[in-house]
Order: C-alpha cells, then structure tokens, then sequence
C-alpha cells in the first residue's frame, strides 16, 4: 500500500517568506508526527497529533511555527518569517499505535527546505 | 547530557564483516529502543525494535541492550554493500510517544 508521502520534496525560500509542507500519512493511521533533520543529525521531534488535535507540541522552537490536521488525516506545517537556521529536512511520520507497548512509526521520505 | 548518544562515524567495512553499532543512553525509565535505516535523502525505515534488556535477532541483524551499562548495540552479520546507510537509534517510553533519536552513524560496506 502507499506510504506517507511529503510535498514539495524539495522547497527554496527567501529569508522572511512564509512555506507550508504538506504529509499525507498512511490510510487510517491515527497519530502523525513531525520531525527535523538537520544535516548530520538525527530526526528531531516537533510535534505529535493524536487525530485532529496536537497532543505534543514540546519540541516546536518558537511561535514561527505552527501545524494543524484539520481532518484527522492529512498534516500541514507552516513556517513564518523564515530564517536561515530553519534550512533541514522535514520529516513526517504516522503511526496506527497497535503495536502494544511499542510505538512503530512511518516516516515520509522528507521536504529539503533551503532558506537562502 | 543527551537522552540518546551515538557515534557519527563514518564507519567502513569490507563487504561480509560483522558490524557493530553502538548507543548509549541516559534514563532508566520504563522504555524500549528502536533501530532505523536511513538511506540517503529517503525517510528513515524501522529495523528492530527492543526493550529495556535483552537481545533480538531478525535474520542478519541482532539488536542488544544492556541495561546495566545503558548500552544499545546493533550488530550485522555477512555485510552487504546494500547496507551502506544511516543507521539511527532512538528511544521511546510510551504507545504513542515520540521517538528521541541519536545523530546517526555513516556505514559504508566496500566490495
């Protein structure tokens, strides 16, 4: 079946725009996360939905930027004011949470956002 | 101190040797221990997961955790140059929690 799909794969901003990056998560999976990569590390945690509501947004940097999952399906990120520190990868991840005590998520193939 | 440890690398092998990933982590809460491949410029894919002791193989991977030291260790049997990738640990403490991960470590299996 389809995996969790990201777009723009790619996205080139100007310092100061505002971007939105979409996820589509699996087809019924009820959790959606989103993380950043930056070069050379690891997945960093953003956000978690737990349907239509953010049930974790502990790992947002500042009030620039914000995600909504309006419908309990797909996930949109956005950046305000963009800097050039926000340039990494954007990963999104779902998750069915029926594994029992483990949690297995997804992960989408990620969007690049370079902010020049 | 970071919650999860791990080498960048880049670590190089010949193809057919036994490889050894390591983390280290910090909290002796209630938690199990993931692996994920990551190959270049895709989205990270699970490989195993486990909890807090004990080891699990999968084929020619075994995923080992030592709870008294805080080790997490990933090792690969008969590498193949389809190996080469990111490997990620991360840990988690919940159903739906989130993951916290390591850097990452470089492999890059040689013919």
């Amino acid at each position: 079946g389809a995996g969790v799909s990201q777009t723009p794969s790619n996205k080139v901003t100007e310092k100061g725009k505002y971007v939105e990056l979409r996820c589509d998560p699996i087809s019924g999976h009820t959790a959606l996360y989103w993380y950043r990569q930056s070069l050379g590390q690891g997945p960093e945690f953003l956000i978690y939905f737990q349907g239509t509501g953010a049930a974790d947004d502990s790992g947002l940097p500042n009030d620039r930027f914000f995600a909504v999952r309006p419908e309990g399906s797909v996930s949109t990120l956005k950046i305000q004011r963009t800097e050039r520190g926000d340039s990494a990868v954007y990963l999104c991840a779902s998750s069915s949470l029926d594994r029992g005590s483990y949690n297995e998520q997804f992960f989408g193939p990620g969007t690049r956002l370079t902010v020049l | 101190q970071k919650e999860v440890e791990q080498d960048p690398g880049p670590l190089s092998v010949p193809e057919g040797a036994i490889v050894s990933l390591n983390c280290t982590y910090s909290n002796s809460a209630f938690q199990y221990f993931m692996w994920y491949r990551q190959y270049s410029r895709k989205g990270p894919e699970l490989l195993m997961y486990t909890y807090s002791s004990g080891n699990k193989e999968d084929g020619r991977f075994t995923a080992q955790v030592d709870k008294s030291s805080k080790y997490i260790s990933l090792f690969i049997r008969d590498s193949q140059p389809s190996d080469s990738a990111t490997y990620l640990c991360a840990r988690g403490t919940g159903t739906a929690s989130k993951l916290t991960f390591g850097t990452g470590t470089r492999l890059q299996v040689t013919l």
